[in-house]
């Protein structure tokens, strides 16, 4: 078993819906947790990051995260076909460089 | 404020043949990472440097790849020879120092390669 598990999907929308995307993990250290954008040919670009439990709201998006459960989840309302991309989840451990990633999820947005 | 810069941004070669990869981080980043990504996978630390210092080097296939970072600066990631295998994306990242409890990584674009 991976330290990280992602659905790769596909997973395709329309325009307007509610995106859950979602993340499980096993390893208890980590804390940080952060949401990466990766548009095809570009390198990932951090979209959000939580530490610990909680929720945080950036605009249309908003992170879950709970520890007692291994579970993360990034929220997307009104989704635009701008936001058609790869969604990594990344996490790691209090004063660690090591980002441990997920698969990542392909989301498509369709018009 | 420039991004973390690399090239080339895609090279295809046969196997055997070497191949180098070149980062340019952002300014001020004492940190740099070399990821590898394959196809449908998330990113995978190769290597990371403090400085001059590569400090955790346990990912990298030490028999065929190798990196460098002089004057703390730009790096090359290279591989020789290459195989079938190392067909990816060779993803730079750089960041601060870790000051705080987080530190967040800026990635470049990447290296397509293709090994034929």
């Amino acid at each position: 078993q991976k330290e990280v598990e992602q659905d790769p999907g596909p997973l395709s929308v329309p325009e307007g819906a509610i995106v859950s995307l979602n993340c499980t993990y096993s390893n208890s250290a980590f804390q940080y947790f952060m949401w990466y954008r990766q548009y095809s040919r570009k390198g990932p670009e951090l979209l959000m990051y939580t530490y610990s439990s909680g929720n945080k709201e950036d605009g249309r998006f908003t992170a879950q995260v709970d520890k007692s459960s291994k579970y993360i989840s990034l929220f997307i309302r009104d989704s635009q076909p701008s936001d058609s991309a790869t969604y990594l989840c990344a996490m790691n451990g209090a004063g660690s460089y090591q980002l441990t990633f997920g698969k990542g999820t392909k989301l498509s947005v369709i018009p | 404020e420039a991004g973390v810069v690399q090239s080339p941004r895609y090279k295809i070669i046969e196997k055997k043949q070497p191949v180098a990869f070149w980062c340019n981080p952002i300014s001020g980043h004492n940190t740099l990472y070399w990821y590898r990504q394959n196809l449908g996978q998330g990113p995978e630390l190769l290597i990371r440097y403090e400085n001059e210092e590569a400090v955790d080097d346990s990912q990298l296939p030490k028999d065929r790849f190798s990196a460098e970072r002089l004057k703390g600066v730009d790096s090359t990631l290279k591989i020789q020879p290459a195989e079938l295998g190392d067909s990816a994306v060779y993803l730079c990242a750089s960041s601060v120092a870790l000051a705080g409890p987080y530190n967040e990584q800026f990635f470049g674009p990447g290296t397509r390669l293709t090994v034929l």
